[in-house]
């Protein structure tokens, strides 16, 4: 069964700091990768989606990584700001990508 | 476009009783899902439809149907609602690979 974590679970930092965000996961055989953002109360905004054959995804000031060898995936985000205060969810496809299993995310706080 | 949408926003239940949450995308997409959200344990999910016509179950399928009524709408419907199914549940939907969210109904059981 695919289990997927992130750690940590929260992260706080100042305003313009770059920061990683990990995922790890049990299974590599996965069809692809989604990084989400998840605001309080809100549902789920797709940042990013790494295929298996792909080893990076970028988007503004956010890029993605993926190793399906080592069974791990980083969000890097750049520069950050208070307005990029989240939760931040990864998921990985498996089953021909109809299936998603989620991390249980990083709740990101950027303070000025 | 709405994207995908869900009704109602806000649900309160009593133990024993019936409720159908609806969701539907005007994206013209094939697949459609529900998930359900709880602290701690991530989204985890409970139906999917991979095209018109066609549902399987998911993770947790227990004490819930679906309906697939056409491609736009997907419906979920708990026949006797428990405390354990007090939730956020969620709608997605996708053409391959990217899947894009309702907003969510929160769902209080009683």
């Amino acid at each position: 069964k695919q289990e997927v974590t992130q750690i940590p679970a929260a992260l706080s930092v100042p305003e313009g700091e770059n920061l990683v965000l990990n995922c790890s996961f049990t299974d590599s055989a996965i069809y692809n990768l989604q990084w989400f953002r998840q605001d309080p109360g809100k549902g789920l905004t797709s940042l990013l989606l790494i295929q298996s054959s792909q080893r990076e995804q970028t988007s503004g000031r956010l890029n993605a990584s993926l190793d399906k060898s080592s069974g791990r995936s980083t969000l890097y985000i750049a520069a950050s700001q208070p307005g990029d205060s989240a939760t931040y969810l990864c998921a990985v496809g498996w089953g021909g990508g109809n299936k998603l299993t989620f991390g249980t995310g990083t709740q990101l706080k950027v303070e000025l | 476009n709405a994207g995908v949408t869900q009704t109602p926003k806000f649900q309160v239940l009593k133990t024993g009783q019936s409720m159908t949450l609806q969701c539907a995308q005007d994206m013209n997409h094939n697949s459609m899902y529900w998930y359900r959200q709880d602290p701690g344990m991530g989204l985890r999910l409970i139906y999917y439809s991979a095209s018109e016509g066609t549902t399987d179950k998911g993770e947790v399928p227990n004490g819930y149907n679906v309906s697939r009524l056409n491609k736009r709408e997907f419906s979920l419907r708990l026949e006797s609602a428990a405390p354990s199914q007090t939730s956020v549940y969620f709608c997605a939907s996708s053409d391959w690979d990217e899947q894009f969210f309702g907003p969510g109904t929160r769902l209080t059981v009683l």
